[in-house]
């Protein structure tokens, strides 16, 4: 079974701070993914990578970055959180960009700006 | 751009059928995901389809038509564990094979 952990459930942070996620996949998969999900919204991708120190940019890029120096790990980072970045976050990881391939996610980080 | 619709929320009874509809647009259609997320959970993967017709799946049955841009997943014989998020996600060759999620729609099981 492929197995993606994200480092936090939940965490709380105050404006300004430096925040950063963690994700971590056993089934070394290629591409890995961060979204952020929000009531009515779905699933908005942020950030992803096909491979170690690439990344590109997804959908809604802003306020965040990402590092990708391992194959089995994707960071999200949040330089200077604010309130609006408040939201539940995803990772997910793919075997390869095929088309077939699914994406697996990990548990999910809620994460709360104050 | 991309457009996902999907209804927000259905009520059904335990036991019974529900049918959850997805349309969408997209430039480069390559393949159409139908993902189950429960109350606090991650996603996990239902379905797939990339080519017209039914794909069956136990309870659990999903149908594409590319000509029409539209999808549906069918839950039979529905069981409370089914009360959940049902995300409709489309990957478009035209924005490099990325998924994209619709809203996805809450179903709730009723006894």
């Amino acid at each position: 079974d492929v197995k993606v952990t994200q480092s936090s459930r939940y965490l709380v942070k105050r404006t300004g701070e430096k925040v950063f996620l963690e994700c971590v996949q056993d089934m070394d998969h290629e591409n890995m993914f961060w979204y952020r999900q929000d009531p009515g919204l779905g699933l908005r991708l942020i950030y992803f990578s096909y491979d170690v120190k690439m990344k590109e940019k997804g959908d809604i890029p802003e306020g965040y970055s990402v590092s990708r120096e391992k194959k089995e790990r994707f960071s999200l980072i949040l330089e200077s959180a604010s309130t609006n970045q408040t939201s539940m976050y995803l990772c997910a990881s793919s075997l390869t960009s095929g088309s077939t391939d699914t994406q697996y996610f990990g548990p999910g980080t809620r994460l709360t700006v104050l | 751009g991309q457009n996902i619709d999907q209804p927000t929320e259905m009520t059904a009874t335990e036991g019974a059928i529900v049918q959850i509809n997805c349309t969408y647009q997209t430039s480069g259609f390559n393949g159409l995901f139908w993902y189950q997320q429960h109350a606090g959970e991650a996603p996990t993967f239902l379905s797939y389809n990339v080519l017209d017709g039914l794909e069956e799946k136990g309870r659990f049955s999903s149908f594409l038509s590319r000509s029409k841009g539209y999808s549906y997943l069918l839950l039979k014989e529905l069981q409370m564990k089914d009360s959940a998020s049902y995300l409709c996600a489309v990957r478009d060759k035209a924005a490099g094979n990325k998924l994209t999620f619709g809203g996805g729609t809450r179903v709730l099981v009723k006894p």
